[in-house]
């Protein structure tokens, strides 16, 4: 089956900085990634996503980058402030049948 | 984005007793529906996938009698966790996919926090 991991577990920042979160996946066949972002005590909560006819996709300051041949995927938040402090998970999915995610990556956001 | 209640969002209860948590999907249509289960500071692990008016498909190692999952409805998935004990305590949560869009989404609950005493 698929395998995601995630880098870094945790990543503090100053706020106005950038943080980068990279995902791995093995399943070739995937093509489906959504990054969430999920708060303590709550249900994780669709940031941006992207297929595998993209290369890049940006929202605001949230932009996710796919690298179909290396089989990575990254999420870049720019411009950081203590509301992004939070944990994100990417997944992987191939067709929407199950979805593998990442082990998570805890932000931090200094003022 | 879409939006998927569940319900209740915490529960304690006594070991033995039967936990049921519910999981709707507001506004759009859900034939599949996913559980998982999540450990403090530990990702998502699926328990099983829910269809509507089929039987759910459970993951390796999830016992199908313990946690009974009934998708009867386009809009309803629940997930009973039946004689809790302790051991099941732990933070629940459901996903449904929106395929009524052009770009398919999935989208979570807000979760259930379980604790059995």
């Amino acid at each position: 089956g698929e395998n995601v991991e995630q880098h870094p577990s945790t990543l503090s920042v100053q706020e106005g900085d950038s943080a980068v979160i990279k995902c791995t996946y093995s399943d070739s066949a995937s093509n489906y990634f959504p990054w969430y972002k999920q708060e303590l005590g709550k249900g994780p909560q669709l940031i941006i996503d992207i297929r595998s006819n993209v290369g890049e996709k940006k929202d605001q300051r949230i932009a996710v980058t796919l690298n179909k041949t290396a089989k990575h995927f990254s999420l870049h938040i720019t411009e950081t402030q203590p509301e992004d402090s939070a944990v994100y998970f990417c997944a992987a999915s191939g067709n929407f049948n199950k979805f593998y995610f990442g082990s998570g990556t805890k932000l931090n956001v200094k003022p | 984005g879409a939006v998927v209640s569940q319900h209740p969002s915490r529960v304690i209860c006594k070991s033995g007793t039967s936990v049921k948590i519910e999981c709707r999907s507001l506004d759009f249509q859900a034939t599949t529906m996913f559980w998982y289960r999540q450990f403090p500071k530990q990702s998502l692990m699926l328990m099983a996938t829910s269809n509507e008016g089929s039987k759910a498909t459970y993951e390796q190692g999830v016992e199908k009698d313990k946690f009974l999952i009934n998708h009867a409805s386009l809009t309803l998935s629940t997930l009973t966790v039946t004689s809790a004990h302790p051991e099941d305590s732990s933070f629940y949560i459901c996903s449904a996919r929106d395929t009524g869009v052009t770009n398919e989404k999935l989208f979570f609950g807000s979760g259930t926090q379980l604790s059995v005493l």
